[in-house]
């Protein structure tokens, strides 16, 4: 069965210091999205991209943050000055429809900064 | 602004009980609705979701959920939980346009004792 695979698995970070998170999506699918899940709180979105450009973000995701699909299969996101704050479990999703299709989810990256 | 709320943090239950998860949300447009669960070490997968039509939906392993768009509710329901249910629940919703995101509750915890 097809599916989302995310790397790394586990990152640990100094403060201030740039990261990416890479994700493969499913091969066929159109949509791509970051979630992200601080420990103890909800699944939050921060951005979905389609047709190679950002398409809907929300007011999580500012400057320091970017996302690529820098070739045909990766989609990154980049933390650019992590703060003590983006320690959290990072999503990625995709699907085939965006808003009326099912979301398929990588197994997550955990970031911590220190 | 959309929001989704869980109102059960934690649920705890014996094997055979049957199980009910409140969901409800704010929008007052026409909404796409989905109940999301994560295993332990896993990934985010569906479980069910709502579009048009019948409002009890059936999803996978058994569970259920009624839309009553009266109360703005998405409950999630199995009559007789397993130990393997042992998950975090996630209820979502999106409105229904392409290419909006997915709003997630903060989760339910179920803890099945066998």
């Amino acid at each position: 069965e097809p599916e989302v695979t995310q790397t790394p698995s586990h990152q640990v970070t100094q403060m201030g210091q740039e990261v990416i998170l890479r994700c493969v999506p499913i091969s066929n699918h159109l949509y791509f999205y970051w979630y992200r899940q601080i420990l103890g709180q909800k699944v939050e979105f921060l951005v979905s991209f389609y047709n190679n450009e950002i398409s809907e973000k929300s007011e999580i995701f500012d400057d320091q943050f970017s996302v690529e699909r820098p070739d045909g299969s990766n989609f990154t996101l980049k933390i650019r000055s992590t703060k003590l704050e983006d320690s959290a479990m990072y999503f990625c999703a995709s699907s085939l429809a965006g808003g009326t299709g099912e979301l398929f989810f990588g197994e997550g990256s955990r970031l911590t900064v220190l | 602004a959309q929001s989704v709320s869980q109102h059960n943090h934690h649920v705890i239950l014996s094997e055979a009980a049957s199980l009910e998860l409140g969901c409800n949300y704010s929008y007052g447009g026409t909404v796409n609705l989905f109940w999301y669960v994560q295993y332990p070490g896993q990934h985010l997968q569906l479980l069910l979701k709502y579009f048009s039509g019948d409002p009890l939906v059936k999803g996978i392993k058994g569970f259920e959920a009624e839309f009553i768009k009266s109360k703005f509710s998405f409950n999630l329901r199995k009559p007789s939980v397993q130990w393997s249910d042992t998950a975090e629940y996630f209820c979502a919703v999106t409105p229904q346009q392409a290419g909006t995101a997915l709003i997630f509750g903060k989760g339910t915890t179920l803890s099945v004792s066998s």
